[in-house]
Order: C-alpha cells, then sequence, then structure tokens
C-alpha cells in the first residue's frame, strides 16, 4: 500500500510570496489533516477535512492560509502571502475515519523556509 | 485548548535500560491518548494508544494511563541506541477527534 504523498519536499520563498502543497492520501481513507510543526514543537492541527468537507478548521489563520480538498482525495495546502513566522514542516496525514481507533498515516512532510 | 506538556529533553540513558517518558495533561475530560516517535527530519510514526486507565503492553513498549492523576507515560524496556528520537504524547480533542500533540521529549541511547 502506498503511503501518503506529499510535494514538494522543501521550498524556500521570500516572505509576502505565495506558496502551495500537495498532499495525495492513501486509497480510501475518508480523514484528511494538515499540520504545522515548528522545530521544537510538536504538530499542530490546521485543518481537517472528512472526505471533501472541513471538520475543523479553528486554528488554520484563515487571512492568509486556505486549503481544499476537491473530490474527497487530493489536497492542497496555499499560503499568501507568507511570512517569516511561517517556516515550518508541514505535514500532511490521513486516517479511516474520523476517531482516535484509526491510525493516521503521516506523509513525509514539506519543509517551508521563509526568508 | 487543552494542553499537553512533556519535558524536552534530552532523556539520556545507556544501552538496555528502561527509558521512562511521562506526558501530563489538563483537561480531565481527555479519554484517549497517544505516543508517536519522529526520528530526525521524518514525520511521526504511532507507536501505541491508550484508552483506558492502567498499563498496555507491547513488545518493548508499555503505556501507562492514570486520569485522575492526568498523566499518561511510556515504558521503552531494554532501550536500543535505534530507540533514539522525539517522543511526542498526544491526545484526542473533542468532538472533531482531532489530535493535540506535545512538543515531544528528546531521547538519547547511549552504546
Amino acid at each position: 500500500e502506498a503511503g501518503v504523498a506529499q510535494s514538494p519536499r522543501y521550498k524556500i520563498i521570500e516572505k509576502r510570496q505565495s506558496v502551495a502543497f500537495w498532499c495525495n492520501p492513501i486509497s480510501g481513507h475518508a480523514t484528511l489533516y494538515w499540520y504545522q510543526q515548528i522545530l521544537g514543537q510538536g504538530p499542530k492541527l490546521l485543518i481537517q477535512f472528512q472526505n471533501n468537507g472541513v471538520v475543523d478548521d479553528s486554528q488554520l489563520p484563515k487571512d492568509r492560509f486556505s486549503a481544499e480538498r476537491l473530490k474527497g482525495v487530493d489536497s492542497t495546502l496555499k499560503i499568501q502571502p507568507a511570512k517569516l513566522e511561517d517556516s515550518a514542516v508541514y505535514l500532511c496525514a490521513s486516517s479511516l475515519g474520523r476517531t482516535g481507533s484509526y491510525e493516521q498515516d503521516f506523509g513525509p512532510g514539506t519543509r517551508l523556509t521563509v526568508t | 485548548q487543552k494542553e499537553v506538556e512533556q519535558n524536552s529533553g534530552p532523556l539520556s540513558v545507556p544501552e538496555g535500560a528502561i527509558a521512562s517518558l511521562n506526558c501530563t495533561y489538563s483537561d480531565r475530560g481527555s479519554q484517549s491518548f497517544f505516543w508517536y516517535r519522529q526520528y530526525s527530519g521524518k514525520s511521526p510514526e504511532l507507536i501505541m494508544f491508550i484508552y483506558s486507565n492502567g498499563d498496555k503492553e507491547d513488545g518493548r513498549f508499555t503505556a501507562q494511563l492514570n486520569k485522575a492523576s492526568q498523566y499518561v507515560s511510556l515504558l521503552i524496556r531494554d532501550s536500543q541506541p535505534s530507540d533514539s528520537a522525539t517522543y511526542l504524547c498526544a491526545l484526542e480533542g473533542d468532538s472533531s477527534y482531532k489530535l493535540i500533540f506535545g512538543s515531544g521529549t528528546r531521547l538519547l541511547v547511549r552504546p
């Protein structure tokens, strides 16, 4: 079974530029998560999708971050415009269902550096 | 916001020893708890989850949960250098079932 795919793996941009990340979850996984992990911290959930609907986006900075999951499969996370404090690893994860009974499988992450 | 507290470490133990990693949480209503391992530059991977008070064993790993005292711990027996990583404690949030992570404890196992 193929794992969660993410691209790009690394991205360097200047502040105020825009960037987009892509995630392809494990086939059949209905729930998709985007996390932000700042160096030295644990992952922080940005947004959670159930199929193509948003379940939780309470910690998503909506003035600059947006995410979509078309057709309940792939997802993109966009930052526009980027700030220095957005430098982090962006992790995508997927699971069969929403509860903790279903293991979340993480992708390799995208390391974003904002200069 | 539910908080999850972990000592950042590093916790250094000799090879073959028992490593004890601890985590406390603030929301008494939390029900489900998870331990993830994260190697440097890699993504987190699930080690164990625990829902009930007491101990849960899986190979060299034992998770312990005490809801009255609001702490959860992970014991690693016969620690190996390959166990050197950051261990993240997480709990399941409210109705959205999102995971709330601590900042992690870095474990170093000395050969």
